[in-house]
């Protein structure tokens, strides 16, 4: 299994560009989110999806937009890039969204907005 | 709102000692802990867990403390190894099935040899 992977792992964008981060996982898992992570902070939720189908917000969902048609992707898209994005981007999947079941963490998509 | 912190934002300990690294919380609702370490350049990785009707966890070298009473809960590293140099992150999962995860800020643990 590879896991969660994220593409790209680093990105420049323009302010007002869009750009869709990729991410994938073959673990057949229900649950997965996306969170943003800036610099001496810890994450924060961005949105997350309980199962192709259904998605809802999380704690800092303006600028982004996800859909996830399939089980296996969820990304993350900016419409209109702004510098405060800039940031650097984890997608997590798990079996489920139950408390005991372990959140495995892509690699990271380092993102800079000029 | 809910809110995770962590009280020291960097810890250095001397390889082969004990480190502690503490964490508070203000849900006295949540029900499941996690500490998570994050490698430089790297997605954070599982350490331990912890339900709230546990008040200790013991794993590899890592043992979790988790004392409701006063919303906190620690991280405790066992003969500390420059291995464990990263930085630490407790999150805490609400008393909802929606998967969501509250992270706290991070403590970054460095290890001198």
């Amino acid at each position: 299994n590879a896991g969660v992977t994220q593409t790209p792992k680093f990105q420049v964008l323009k302010t007002g560009q869009s750009m869709t981060l990729q991410c994938a996982q073959d673990m057949n898992h229900e649950y997965m989110s996306w969170y943003r992570q800036d610099p001496g902070m810890g994450l924060r939720l961005i949105h997350y999806s309980v199962g192709a189908g259904i998605t809802d917000q999380g704690e800092v969902p303006n600028g982004y937009n996800v859909s996830r048609s399939t089980t296996e992707d969820f990304p993350l898209r900016l419409l209109s890039a702004a510098p405060s994005q800039t940031s650097v981007y984890f997608c997590a999947s798990s079996y489920s969204g139950l408390a005991g079941i372990e959140q495995y963490f892509g690699p990271g998509t380092r993102l800079t907005v000029t | 709102g809910e809110s995770v912190g962590l009280h020291l934002p960097t810890l250095s300990v001397q390889e082969g000692d004990n480190s502690i690294i503490n964490c508070a919380y203000s849900n006295s609702a949540s029900d499941y802990f996690i500490w998570y370490k994050q490698e430089s350049g790297k997605g954070p990785q599982f350490i331990i867990d912890i339900r709230s009707n546990m008040d200790k966890r013991q794993g590899q070298r890592v043992t979790v403390l988790l004392n409701k009473t006063v919303k906190h809960l620690s991280l405790q590293i066992a003969a500390t190894q420059p291995g464990d140099s990263a930085v630490y992150f407790c999150a805490e999962k609400g008393s909802s099935n929606t998967g969501k995860l509250i992270f706290g800020q991070g403590t970054t643990l460095q290890v001198k040899p």
